[in-house]
């Protein structure tokens, strides 16, 4: 068991250019989150995936956004056309599921930081 | 109404005391409550978790519950300078896990 891992770590970009990230979850997680935190809040929930379907995107989510997870392993987000306003730190997460149950506990990677000039 | 509110703090307690970390949700139908911890910089770590209303205990860490005032809180005895981070309130209602904002807390030596 790795943990849930991230890449990049860190993403500068310049606005209007379309940047992706990569999540790895814990291997036996078939659910995966992706969540947008900015400074002095606490993580906002952007979409779900459980295997490799994507179950539930917040509403909230631009159509600049974009996530796959084509195996059911590992996920990536896109945004396209970035704006400044896309700087956030951009979280994954994964668990074992399903809710109820004591493997529904979320595990967060590290995290990248977008920031866009 | 957001779906979980925590009071943003800045909470401070001298070394030793009982910190309390308290947090409200919305929906009724909830029924997985979690406590994170955030150091600045760094991803959510998980603390403690809780179904059942009343009391859970974990080392210095109690989770408390009541479904009928919608209400979690978590308290932090023998506080310790290493526990100063933002404490996370997250709420599943389903495919969701909703999160507070944070409740920052300091322990003085």
């Amino acid at each position: 068991d790795t943990g849930v891992s991230q890449d990049p770590r860190h993403k500068i970009t310049k606005r209007g250019q379309n940047v992706t990230f990569r999540c790895d979850p814990i291997s036996e997680h078939n659910r995966l989150y992706w969540y947008r935190q900015t400074l002095g809040q606490g993580p906002e929930f952007l979409t779900y995936f459980q295997n490799e379907a994507q179950l539930e995107k917040s509403r909230l989510l631009s159509d600049r956004f974009s996530a796959e997870r084509p195996k059911g392993s590992f996920s990536t987000l896109e945004i396209q056309r970035t704006e400044q306003g896309d700087s956030a730190m951009y979280l994954c997460a994964s668990s074992l599921g399903p809710q109820g149950s004591t493997n529904e506990k979320l595990f967060f990677g590290s995290g990248t930081q977008l920031s866009v000039l | 109404q957001k779906e979980v509110e925590q009071n943003s703090g800045p909470l401070s307690v001298p070394e030793g005391a009982i910190a309390s970390l308290n947090c409200t949700y919305s929906d009724r139908g909830s029924q997985s409550f979690f406590w994170y911890r955030q150091y600045s910089g760094k991803s959510p770590e998980l603390i403690m978790f809780i179904y059942s209303n009343g009391d859970k205990e974990d080392g210095r860490f109690t989770a408390q519950l009541n479904k009928a005032s919608q209400y979690v809180s978590l308290l932090i005895r023998d506080s310790q300078p290493s526990d100063s981070a933002t404490y996370l309130c997250a709420v599943n209602t389903g495919n969701q896990f909703y999160f507070g904002t944070g409740t920052s807390l300091t322990v003085i030596p």
